[in-house]
């Protein structure tokens, strides 16, 4: 059974850093690209950071670009997301998701989700 | 970036009956569409991907038709379990969400 969980998330400071980790199961970790997606109170759904199998490739949606370092330990089967200069706008719901067979860009499985809330 | 615009935002359905919902891209995204569900308090979950075919699991009542720019999700006879929001998402171009439908109880 596949299984994605994240942890790590809780309340900072503008300003502040954040580091999440996703731990995966059930699947060959290093054989799949990994994804964050991030949901805010009350809105949709909000593409972060994308990661290649082996690391070698990065993806940043413009809006935490230079702000958010994505990366992975395939030994370890975990990936994680670093948030540094943290604002008010990145108080969401951050999921870790999965991409589908054959390297697809969909999301055949998501994490239970963490919160993160960026308030003083 | 390509657009992904869901209507309508809010659809008002009764047990039993069928819901249509669309979406629609700026710019063609071939069949790379797939749609989620996602309940209150849960993570979204893969209902249909390639633009109609059903994940695994997920029930028949749940067809998606549609290619290029114009896309329907289709929920037969709904279910109590079915109210919930339904995103959409292109995968052709790099990815982009739409903003969602949320179908109600009416």
């Amino acid at each position: 059974e596949v299984q994605l969980v994240e942890s790590g998330g809780g309340l900072v400071q503008p300003g502040g850093s954040l580091r999440l980790s996703c731990s995966a199961s059930g699947f060959t970790f290093s054989s799949y690209a990994m994804h964050w997606v991030r949901q805010a109170p009350g809105k949709g759904l909000e593409y972060v950071s994308a990661i290649s199998t082996n690391g070698g490739n990065t993806y940043y949606a413009d809006s935490v670009k230079g702000r958010f370092t994505i990366s992975r330990d395939n030994s370890k089967n975990t990936l994680y997301l670093q948030m540094s200069s943290l604002k008010a706008e990145d108080t969401a719901v951050y999921y870790c998701v999965k991409v589908g067979p054959k390297s697809k860009n969909y999301f055949d499985y998501w994490g239970q989700g963490t919160l993160v809330t960026v308030s003083s | 970036e390509i657009v992904m615009t869901q209507s309508p935002a809010t659809l008002s359905v009764s047990p039993g009956e069928r819901a249509t919902l669309s979406c629609r891209a700026s710019q063609s995204v071939s069949s790379n569409l797939a749609w989620y569900q996602q309940k209150p308090g849960q993570a979204p979950r893969l209902l249909i991907y390639g633009a109609s075919t059903r994940a695994t699991g997920i029930p028949a009542r749940f067809s998606g038709s549609g290619s290029g720019t114009e896309f329907t999700l289709t929920i037969s006879s709904l279910q109590s379990e079915d109210f919930a929001v339904y995103y959409c998402q292109q995968y052709n171009n790099w990815l982009s969400f739409g903003g969602g439908t949320k179908v109600e109880i009416k």
